[in-house]
């Protein structure tokens, strides 16, 4: 399973930030397709993620201007993020949150990851 | 929302030390949920355990997790070149910890 990510790298204040990641390799059944980022000296955030039914789970400090969506048909989901300011500059990575389990004992954690894409905004 | 702290957050050690890293959650964390993952400058994120104590497909045997609870720990049994790097501990398959840097001595 391979992910490959991509859109603008270069944003004005207040633009909306606009990135998809095609999935190769796999189906999106039994998945959930996150969004992370990385913040220059900083540690990785997440800013949420997607199942294959669309639903979505965000995290709260990010919510009011996140949204990630799906499109099974081209095996890719997408991340928009509106009104960006310096402090969404960041590197951007999707990954693949795996589950699994049964008997009220379930695992999550994240095994596949795209090699991350630099977004810069500045005026 | 869990909180989880990592510490310390730098570590300076030479090649064939012993690493002990620590993730304490703000309130009690399923095991099953408790990931660890390596990250080094230019590169995606790396899993290394997952469960608190499953090695990933792939790690070598130096890396070891344990702990239940709030508290839990990666351990590097000796430390190699390649290992020197930023460490995440991660709950639900979401929320990080802030990281700990494993530096050369």
């Amino acid at each position: 399973v391979q992910l490959q990510q991509w859109g603008a790298g270069l944003l004005k204040p207040s633009e909306t930030l606009s990135l998809s990641c095609r999935v190769y390799g796999d189906s999106f059944s039994g998945y959930y397709w996150s969004w992370i980022r990385q913040p220059p000296g900083k540690g990785l955030e997440w800013i949420g993620d997607i199942n294959d039914s669309g639903n979505t789970d965000y995290n709260p400090s990010l919510k009011s201007r996140v949204t990630i969506s799906i499109d099974t048909s081209k095996n890719h989901f997408s991340l928009k993020m509106s009104s960006v300011t310096a402090a969404d500059t960041a590197i951007y990575y999707c990954a693949r949150r795996t589950w699994f389990g049964g008997y009220r004992r379930y695992y999550y954690y994240m095994d596949v990851w795209d090699k991350g894409t630099t977004v810069t905004v500045s005026s | 929302e869990i909180v989880l702290t990592q510490s310390p957050g730098t570590l300076s050690l030479s090649p064939g030390e012993r690493a002990t890293l620590s993730c304490r959650a703000s309130q009690n964390v399923s095991s099953s949920y408790l990931a660890w993952y390596q990250h080094k400058p230019g590169q995606a994120p790396r899993l290394l355990i997952y469960g608190a104590s499953s090695r990933a497909t792939g790690i070598p045997d130096r890396f070891s997790g344990s702990g239940s609870g709030t508290d839990f720990t990666l351990t590097i049994s000796r430390l190699e070149s390649e290992d020197f790097a930023v460490y995440y501990c991660q709950q639900f398959g979401r929320t990080f910890g802030q990281g700990t840097k494993v530096e050369i001595k």
